[in-house]
């Protein structure tokens, strides 16, 4: 069965820099999500993304996060500044259709702020 | 406003016993309802899912959930749970006249006792 693919798997950064966390969809999915889950509780929603733009966005995606699908193939979360607050498992998701249809989830990345 | 509720944050039950993992929801319009179960240091896998129609929907690894649209409930239920089922259980829902994007319960660690 096709997978989500996520790299890296854990990630340790010092606070202030960059982050970039990769995803590979499957292939003949047009929507992708990314979602964070800390301490393995709730899964927050952060950006879905359609046609090669944001199509929703929450409150915790802030101006220091950003998406991109810089080769047609990965789909990206940049976080530009880093802060305590962001250490949590990182989880792209994907569908092949909107609405109803159901998640494919990657395995994710830990992200860990030093 | 879409929302989930999962009132236990733990359910222990015996091998071979039925268990029963609850849910309830909250939405503005009729609600598309699904079930995720996670396995440690992995993303969320989907199970099931209530669109329309019967009740009662099946779904994988002898898992079923029964929609109730009085009592606003997705409760999730096997009738003989095996140690392998352990894991952590998330209910979503999301307003089929609404955003596409699904809300999260806090989840529910199930855990089965040889």
């Amino acid at each position: 069965e096709p997978e989500v693919t996520q790299t890296p798997s854990h990630q340790v950064t010092q606070m202030g820099q960059e982050v970039i966390l990769r995803c590979v969809p499957i292939s003949n999915h047009l929507y992708f999500y990314w979602y964070r889950q800390i301490l393995g509780q709730k899964v927050e929603f952060l950006v879905s993304f359609y046609n090669n733009e944001i199509s929703e966005k929450s409150e915790i995606f802030d101006d220091q996060f950003s998406v991109e699908r810089p080769d047609g193939s990965n789909f990206t979360l940049k976080i530009r500044s880093t802060k305590l607050e962001d250490s949590a498992m990182y989880f792209c998701a994907t569908t092949d259709g909107g609405g109803a249809q159901p998640q494919h989830f990657g395995d994710g990345t830990r992200l860990s702020i030093l | 406003a879409q929302s989930v509720a999962q009132p236990e944050d733990q359910v222990n039950v015996a091998e071979g016993n039925p268990l029963t993992v609850k849910c309830t929801y909250s939405v503005s319009g009729n609600p598309y309802l699904f079930w995720y179960v996670q396995y440690p240091n992995r993303g969320l896998q989907f199970l099931l899912k209530y669109i329309t129609g019967d009740n009662l929907v099946k779904g994988s690894y002898g898992f079923e959930a029964e929609f109730n649209k009085s009592q606003t409930s997705f409760h999730l239920k096997k009738p003989s749970a095996l140690v392998s089922d352990s894991a952590l259980y998330f209910c979503a829902v999301l307003s089929s006249g609404g955003s596409y994007i699904p809300t999260f319960g806090r989840g529910t660690s199930l855990i089965v006792h040889p």
